[in-house]
């Protein structure tokens, strides 16, 4: 199946650190990929979506100033978190879609962020 | 705005027991449907999914069958193993609006399956 490469999958930082994660689709072209935020035993909260080559689209109550987020390449997106404080600390998932109708989001493994 | 609503959990099983977990969506058009699983510590994986009206969905022993007139899509399987245990979410992608392939998910449901 499609494989999307999340990195890295854990990291704990210094408050006021900025942080980059990296989101890979390995096997397709991902013409749109997302970034979501899961609390602990919660759903996942959709933060932005981004299409390759445009700016991303931040859901209402995402600081975009805070969650930095690039689509450079039809395989490759980046989520920086600026200047990070504890109450960023979550698990940041990241899937991509081959832009393709009825076709399902593969998802990264995810990113375990802790600020301390 | 579309939903899913998912049977709230936990649900605990012995291991061969029988599963269901309901879930049932509100969606203008026609949405294409899914089930994914998240194991402990990882992202999502894709489980099953239907896209058209009686469409089932199968993958690993689960199945689910795309249900327009209830507006469902439960997940079933007929034997449960330990390794089954994880959080299962029922999620819906809605193409009407310019949605840009955005899911929508059910709140998500934990399985723990017993030896």
């Amino acid at each position: 199946g499609a494989v999307v490469s999340q990195h890295p999958s854990w990291v704990i930082c210094k408050s006021g650190t900025s942080v980059k994660i990296e989101c890979r689709s390995l096997d397709f072209q991902a013409t749109t990929m997302f970034w979501y935020r899961q609390f602990p035993k919660q759903s996942l909260m959709l933060m932005a979506t981004s299409n390759e080559g445009s700016k991303a689209t931040y859901e209402q109550g995402v600081e975009k100033d805070k969650f930095l987020i690039n689509h450079a390449s039809l395989t490759l997106s980046t989520l920086t978190v600026t200047s990070a404080h504890p109450e960023d600390s979550s698990f940041y998932i990241c899937s991509a879609h081959p832009g393709v109708v009825n076709q399902p989001q593969h998802f990264g493994d995810g990113t375990r962020l802790s600020i301390l | 705005g579309d939903s899913v609503t998912q049977m709230e959990g936990p649900v605990t099983l012995s291991e061969e027991a029988f599963l269901t977990i309901n879930c049932t969506y509100t969606a203008t058009g026609y949405p294409s449907l899914f089930w994914y699983v998240q194991y402990p510590g990882e992202g999502l994986q894709l489980l099953l999914k239907a896209t058209k009206a009686d469409d089932k969905g199968s993958n690993k022993g689960f199945e689910a069958t795309y249900r327009k007139e209830t507006t469902s899509f439960h997940l079933e399987k007929g034997s449960v193993q330990v390794s089954d245990s994880a959080v299962y979410f029922c999620a819906l992608s809605n193409l009407q609006g310019g949605s840009n392939y955005k899911l929508t998910f059910g709140k998500g449901t934990l399985l723990t399956v017993n030896p």
